[in-house]
């Protein structure tokens, strides 16, 4: 089974408008990690936020928050206020620690474009 | 400042050869990561490397092979045995102590077959 779900393989956006990223990941850890990355063309790895999986609130960071629904399995990525500089394929990622801690399962991504 | 070092950037290979990609870090990480990207899709696990001398195979070894002789290095070799090697290669690298550090990456390697 896939252990990390991106269903949306493009996403459009307007600029200045908020988006949504959907990522679903399947684990029998109790404690685990979520990460989201960003990959712009030039193809590096840009890392966006983190959540943990006992933490209370949903992670932010500037314009970037997570939506994290754990009975749900779910952790979306939210962008607000789009930018063109936003366009770029994004991941999410997954640590579990009591088994595999140091393997990172990556989704197949989401390519996001921000129309002007 | 730290970080990880791939090189080459862009690398060409004729087939039936071995070709070795490099990739260092400063960041004092003890578990180290290859992976492989092809185009518009997400990162195979190759290999990965919890401690200096020890790796195991990730998702897609086959065709690949690594070492891990020193803390800072952590090469992988493309073998003739990898029938479709053409691809983007990312290493990575990360903490074993704390679960809510990201794993940081390299500029990444692109490889093409001529």
């Amino acid at each position: 089974a896939q252990k990390i779900t991106q269903t949306q393989p493009g996403m459009f956006v307007q600029e200045k408008e908020a988006v949504t990223l959907d990522c679903t990941y399947d684990t029998s850890d109790p404690s685990y990690g979520l990460f989201w990355y960003k990959q712009p063309s030039s193809g590096e790895m840009i890392f966006l936020i983190y959540q943990g999986s006992y933490d209370q609130q949903n992670a932010t960071e500037g314009r970037y928050s997570l939506n994290f629904q754990k009975a749900r399995k779910s952790a979306n990525l939210v962008i607000s206020a789009s930018q063109l500089g936003d366009s770029a394929m994004y991941f999410c990622a997954m640590r579990e620690t009591l088994y595999n801690f140091n393997k990172f399962y990556f989704g197949s991504g989401t390519k996001l474009n921000v129309k002007p | 400042d730290g970080g990880i070092t791939q090189s080459p950037k862009y690398l060409f290979r004729k087939e039936g050869q071995n070709v070795t990609l490099s990739c260092e870090q400063n960041l004092n990480h003890d578990a180290m990561y290859w992976y492989r990207q092809d185009p518009g899709q997400g990162l195979r696990l190759i290999y990965y490397s919890q401690i200096v001398n020890d790796f195991q195979k990730g998702d897609i070894a086959e065709g690949y092979s690594v070492s891990r002789e020193k803390k800072e290095s952590f090469p992988l070799t493309v073998t003739s045995a990898q029938k479709n090697p053409t691809a983007f290669y990312l290493c990575a690298s990360s903490t074993q102590d704390r679960m809510n550090t990201e794993a940081f990456f390299g500029q990444g390697t692109r490889l093409t077959v001529v």
